[in-house]
C-alpha cells in the first residue's frame, strides 16, 4: 500500500548547522512528493513539492529531490535559523488513492 | 484573507456526547478535507469532499460524519464521542482534489478532549 517513512525525532541542531531530515516513501506509480511545515499552534504549510523524477524542490532555504531509484525525497537545509524550529511533514499524492498520505512528521528544534 | 478556518479551537466531551466541528474557507476551493492528528501518526485523512456534493471516507472514517453544507463550508460531527477520538482535527481545503495533487490550505485545528 501506500506509505511514507520518515526519520524519527525529536532532532535539535544548534543554529547554522547542516539539516537533512530523511523520507522515504512506497507508492504505485511516481506520486508528487510534497513537504509540509507546522509551526507551533498553526495549522500545516506547504514548504516545497516535487511532480516528478529528479525534480528539485525548493523554498526558505530548504531543498529536496525526488529520487525515484531510492524512493526518497530528503529535506535539506545548509544552515538553519531558530525560527525553522517546527514539525515537518513528508506527503506524497497518490493519483490511484486521490488523497495525500503524510509521514509521522519530525520535530525539529533549534537553539541559539 | 482568512483562508481556512475552524471552529471550535478548544473542546472537551464526555464520553458519548455529541459535537459538531465547523469548518469554512473563502478561497472558492472546490475540495475540502477532514484529518486527524495523533502523536507518532503524522496525520490521516477522516473524510474528503472533492466537491460541493460528494463526501468520500478516507483512511479513518469510522465514528465520524461529514457535511458538505455548500462550497464554503463542510462539517464535521461525532454522534456519540469515545476517549479514542481525542486528537486534533485539521480542516484543508484545495482548488480541485485530483490531478498531480493541489497544494493544500490547512486551518489552525481543533483540539479536542474526550474524557
Amino acid at each position: 500500500g501506500n506509505s511514507v517513512t520518515q526519520m524519527e525525532g525529536p532532532v535539535t541542531l544548534s543554529e547554522e548547522a547542516f539539516l537533512t531530515i530523511n523520507c522515504t516513501y512506497t507508492a504505485t506509480g511516481y506520486p508528487s512528493l510534497f513537504w509540509y511545515v507546522q509551526y507551533p499552534g498553526e495549522g500545516l504549510q506547504l514548504l516545497l513539492k516535487a511532480t516528478k523524477a529528479d525534480d528539485k524542490g525548493s523554498n526558505k532555504g530548504f531543498e529536496a529531490t525526488y529520487r525515484k531509484e531510492t524512493t526518497s525525497f530528503h529535506l535539506e537545509k545548509g544552515s538553519v535559523q531558530v525560527s525553522d524550529s517546527a514539525v515537518y511533514f513528508c506527503a506524497h499524492f497518490s493519483g490511484s488513492a486521490r488523497q495525500l498520505t503524510f509521514g509521522s512528521g519530525t520535530q525539529l528544534t533549534v537553539l541559539p | 484573507n482568512a483562508g481556512v478556518t475552524q471552529t471550535p479551537k478548544f473542546q472537551v466531551l464526555k464520553t458519548g456526547q455529541s459535537m459538531t466541528l465547523q469548518c469554512a474557507q473563502d478561497m472558492n476551493h472546490n475540495s475540502m478535507y477532514w484529518y486527524r492528528q495523533d502523536p507518532g501518526m503524522g496525520l490521516r485523512l477522516i473524510y474528503y469532499s472533492a466537491s460541493e456534493g460528494t463526501t468520500d471516507k478516507g483512511e479513518v472514517p469510522n465514528g465520524y460524519n461529514v457535511s458538505r453544507l455548500n462550497k464554503r463550508e463542510f462539517s464535521l460531527r461525532l454522534e456519540s464521542a469515545a476517549p479514542s477520538q481525542t486528537s486534533v482535527y485539521f480542516c484543508a481545503s484545495s482548488e480541485a482534489g485530483g490531478g498531480s495533487g493541489e497544494k493544500l490550505f490547512f486551518g489552525s485545528g481543533t483540539q479536542l478532549s474526550v474524557l
